[in-house]
């Protein structure tokens, strides 16, 4: 069956420091992998998005890797600030369709 | 830009009760999305809109109907409500760029049925 799992417990880090989400991907083949931001009681808001051919991307303190033959995505928040505390969710494109679909969520926290 | 707006934010249904959420966008985008968030399932896709006057299931399609009434608006229905559909609903749009953009969401519907 096809699973979208990103890390299944909440991450707690010290301020300052580099937070890494994994998303892990399973009978899927994506074109494209994103990854969005959510805050609680709104919706999910765009942060990074990754092409199959691209081995990289960053964008200021963020940065997010795409490993096609590991079928997995990291997520790196480097210099973490207590303002970056939200879920993070990534989510999948495959060539076939329009249609895209959402891993599980990382409830992020960074302690002051 | 108001981007994708949802109504309501909150309704309360009682089993059997029919209702339907509304979803307009004002980007211009071809592509239109419905998604179900339940605790610890993530976003899940119900039905989604490739383009007015096109509509495809999603994941969890069962207990659903949609209408794509135009290029901006999306609705979903809910024929006959069960306490099962309680969950949060979010709408999305995303355009089609040189590959696939971003998708934009709207605020979300908490629906609960009893």
């Amino acid at each position: 069956s096809q699973k979208i799992e990103q890390n299944s417990e909440a991450l707690n880090i010290q301020e300052g420091k580099t937070a890494t989400l994994t998303c892990n991907y399973t009978n899927y083949s994506p074109a494209y992998l994103q990854w969005y931001r959510q805050d609680p009681g709104r919706g999910p808001v765009f942060l990074l998005l990754i092409r199959e051919n691209e081995k990289e991307k960053r964008k200021e303190r963020l940065k997010v890797t795409f490993d096609t033959t590991l079928k997995q995505s990291l997520f790196h928040i480097t210099a973490s600030q207590p303002a970056d505390s939200a879920t993070y969710l990534c989510a999948l494109d495959e060539n076939t369709g329009n249609q895209f679909y959402f891993g599980t969520g990382t409830s992020l926290t960074v302690i002051p | 830009n108001a981007g994708v707006t949802q109504t309501p934010k909150f309704q309360v249904l009682k089993t059997g009760q029919s209702m339907t959420l509304q979803c307009a966008q004002d980007m211009n985008h071809n592509s239109m999305y419905w998604y179900r968030q339940d605790p610890g399932m993530g976003l899940r896709l119900i039905y989604y809109s490739a383009s007015e006057g096109t509509t495809d299931k999603g994941e969890v399609p069962n207990g659903y109907n949609v209408s794509r009434l135009n290029k901006r608006e999306f609705s979903l229905r809910l024929e006959s409500a069960a306490p099962s559909q309680t969950s949060v609903y979010f709408c999305a749009s995303r355009g089609l760029g040189q590959g696939w953009t971003e998708a934009f969401f709207g605020q979300g519907t908490r629906l609960t049925v009893v």
